[in-house]
Formats: structure tokens, C-alpha cells, sequence
């Protein structure tokens, strides 16, 4: 079963600041994906953080905490078009990516 | 450089029959993983192939099958089709350097 937990949906507007959590089971972690889908498409890489600490990359910034077992994907100064499935995933041993089940933003004007 | 590529888009089968999908991997990557995405459980990993061998397996039945052939493109079979299998199938090739990058998927209906 899934040991990643994610917020099923959110809600924001334009020009606002979301933050989206998950936390994921620590044991043979090796890293954390947020990747980013909309609907009928293919999920597409956003970050990927290995070491803790926060990785910025223009409107998107992704944190973890690795003795915590937990991670956020912070997207500012948001668009319409950020609405999409957010979608978390830790790298394991033993397997390749484990993904919670995704956060639906729905962004509005 | 050409993305990932999986054929068939949609696939229609009825209960009982056997599929098999294709996944060709970015050119160069040698690692292709496979996923079962459905509205109740998200994306469930199926298994890893890497140089043709299978490296890592999910929780899934002996009816879900893959394999990966020297080029690096791997199938995935899918035998005595139920109606639980309908969801879409992604497949993503990496070098093995973390950078995952997914297909557009096959989407399958079992009826």
C-alpha cells in the first residue's frame, strides 16, 4: 500500500502562494520527486531533493526533512495554468519511484 | 532528443484477454520502470528493468509481466485481463541518475 500521505485537493488564486505537504516513511529513503500532471498528460519532473534543506527553482521550491520523513513543494505567484495534480514520490530501496495519490490544485481568478 | 515513447495511446480489451504494451526509452537510458495509474490508488509502481534485467517488483500478480530487450525497450504483458486492470500504464526511462522521465502512457479499457 501507499506510505506516502498528500493532501487530496486544494484551492488557490491567482498570484497567491500554495504550499503542498507529504510526508513518506524514512525507512531506505534515498530521495523525494514532486512532479507535475495535468489531466490526460504525462507526469513531468519538478524537483528532486536528495539532502535537506530547500531547492529553489523560479516560482517552485521544494523542502525536506529527512529525520522528519517530510517534504513541501511551495509554488508562488501562481497561474492558471499550475492547475494540475502535484504529485509526491520517494525514491526506496528495493523499488523504483512510490507516489502518494496526489494533490489537485485548482487555481482561480 | 525523443522522449518516451509507449504504443498503444488507448487500447480497448475485453475480460479474460491478454495485452502487452510497449515502452521505447530515451535514447541512451537503459533503466525503464512501469506504473499503473488509477483515480482510487494514484500511481502504483509495477517494476524496474535495467540492462535487461528485472531489478526491483511491486505488489502486483504474476498476471502482470514485463520484460526488456537489448536496445532497452521493454513490454509489459497483462494476462487473463479483469476489469481492475483499466487504467493508464506509464512507463519512464532514466539513466539511473534519478532523472525519472515518464511516456504519455497507454490508456487500457477492460470490458
Amino acid at each position: 500500500g501507499q506510505n506516502i500521505d498528500q493532501p487530496t485537493e486544494m484551492t488557490a488564486t491567482e498570484g497567491a502562494i500554495v504550499q503542498i505537504n507529504c510526508t513518506y516513511q524514512t525507512s531506505g529513503f534515498n530521495g523525494l520527486f514532486w512532479y507535475q500532471q495535468h489531466a490526460g498528460e504525462a507526469p513531468t519532473f519538478l524537483s528532486y531533493n536528495v539532502l535537506d534543506g530547500l531547492e529553489e527553482k523560479g516560482r517552485f521550491s521544494s523542502f525536506l526533512s529527512r529525520s522528519k520523513g517530510y517534504s513541501y513543494l511551495l509554488l508562488k505567484e501562481l497561474q492558471m495554468k499550475d492547475s494540475a495534480s502535484y504529485l509526491c514520490a520517494s525514491e526506496q530501496a528495493g523499488t523504483a519511484l512510490i507516489f502518494g495519490k496526489g494533490t489537485t490544485l485548482s487555481v482561480s481568478s | 532528443k525523443a522522449g518516451v515513447t509507449q504504443t498503444p495511446r488507448y487500447l480497448i480489451k475485453t475480460r479474460g484477454q491478454q495485452v502487452t504494451l510497449s515502452c521505447s526509452p530515451i535514447s541512451g537510458h537503459r533503466s525503464v520502470s512501469w506504473y499503473q495509474q488509477t483515480p482510487g490508488q494514484g500511481l502504483q509502481f509495477l517494476f524496474e528493468y535495467f540492462s535487461e534485467t528485472q531489478r526491483n517488483k511491486g505488489n502486483f500478480p504474476g498476471r502482470f509481466s514485463g520484460r526488456q530487450f537489448s536496445n532497452s525497450r521493454s513490454e509489459m504483458n497483462v494476462s487473463t485481463l479483469e476489469l481492475g486492470d483499466s487504467a493508464l500504464y506509464l512507463c519512464a526511462s532514466s539513466l539511473g541518475d534519478h532523472g525519472y522521465t515518464f511516456g504519455s502512457g497507454t490508456r487500457l479499457t477492460v470490458v
